[in-house]
């Protein structure tokens, strides 16, 4: 099956700084999405995000369907933007089932 | 708020018992998924209804057993429940399969 790798593993930035998340993903996919999971546990939808590159606020989404990765960017980050952000792709486009990758943990210090 | 409403938000029991999660999917949606997520294991898929058919079956126990029932809610029933069973489950809902999915707040399960 599709294998999902996410870099960093762990990441500490002081609020205000920048950051750079990376999903690199093993086949051609036709979507892909992007989630934060806060410290309460809640999945929340960043990006559905299948190619280009997608801005909500702060937050912006780029992915290069060819060369088979997707970044998530975070300007000027806040201590709420802690949590883990994880990136899903579908197992196959019946099923719709998506894997995950195993997450980046984000801490973002006052 | 996405739309998805999972009962009951935490459950404690003891090992052997049984228990029934709850889904409502978002209005619109006839796909409803099930996902666990343990701390060694991270996300992982154990399946896919689509307006009431098992669509999809990922890595889900013998002891473990889905529907989705004509108003399209869905229930994960858990059975002969293990320490190694606790974990947070989450349903999860699209429009169809390879749509956006959209989650519940999960259901936080406690085995003692």
């Amino acid at each position: 099956g599709i294998q999902v790798e996410q870099s960093p593993p762990d990441l500490i930035l002081q609020e205000g700084a920048n950051s750079t998340l990376r999903c690199n993903f093993s086949d051609s996919v036709n979507n892909l999405q992007w989630f934060h999971q806060n410290p309460w546990g809640q999945l929340i939808n960043l990006f559905y995000i299948p190619s280009g590159t997608k801005q909500n606020g702060r937050l912006s989404a780029t992915t290069v369907a060819t060369e088979r990765y997707s970044l998530l960017y975070i300007s000027s980050s806040q201590t709420t933007d802690s949590g883990v952000y994880f990136c899903a792709v579908p197992l196959n486009t019946n099923a719709g089932k998506s894997t995950f990758g195993d997450g980046t943990t984000l801490t973002v210090k006052p | 708020d996405s739309g998805v409403t999972q009962t009951p938000k935490h459950l404690i029991t003891a090992t052997g018992q049984r228990v029934t999660l709850r889904c409502s999917p978002r209005s619109g949606d006839l796909s409803v998924y099930w996902y666990q997520q343990s701390l060694d294991q991270g996300l992982q898929f154990l399946i896919q209804y689509y307006n009431g058919e098992e669509r999809a079956k990922g890595n889900i126990l013998e002891r473990f057993s889905a529907q989705q029932f004509p108003d399209l809610h869905s229930e994960l029933n858990l059975s002969s429940l293990e320490l190694g069973d606790s974990a947070l489950y989450f349903c999860a809902s699209s429009v169809a399969s390879g749509s956006p999915l959209h989650f519940g707040n999960g259901t936080r399960l406690t085995v003692t």
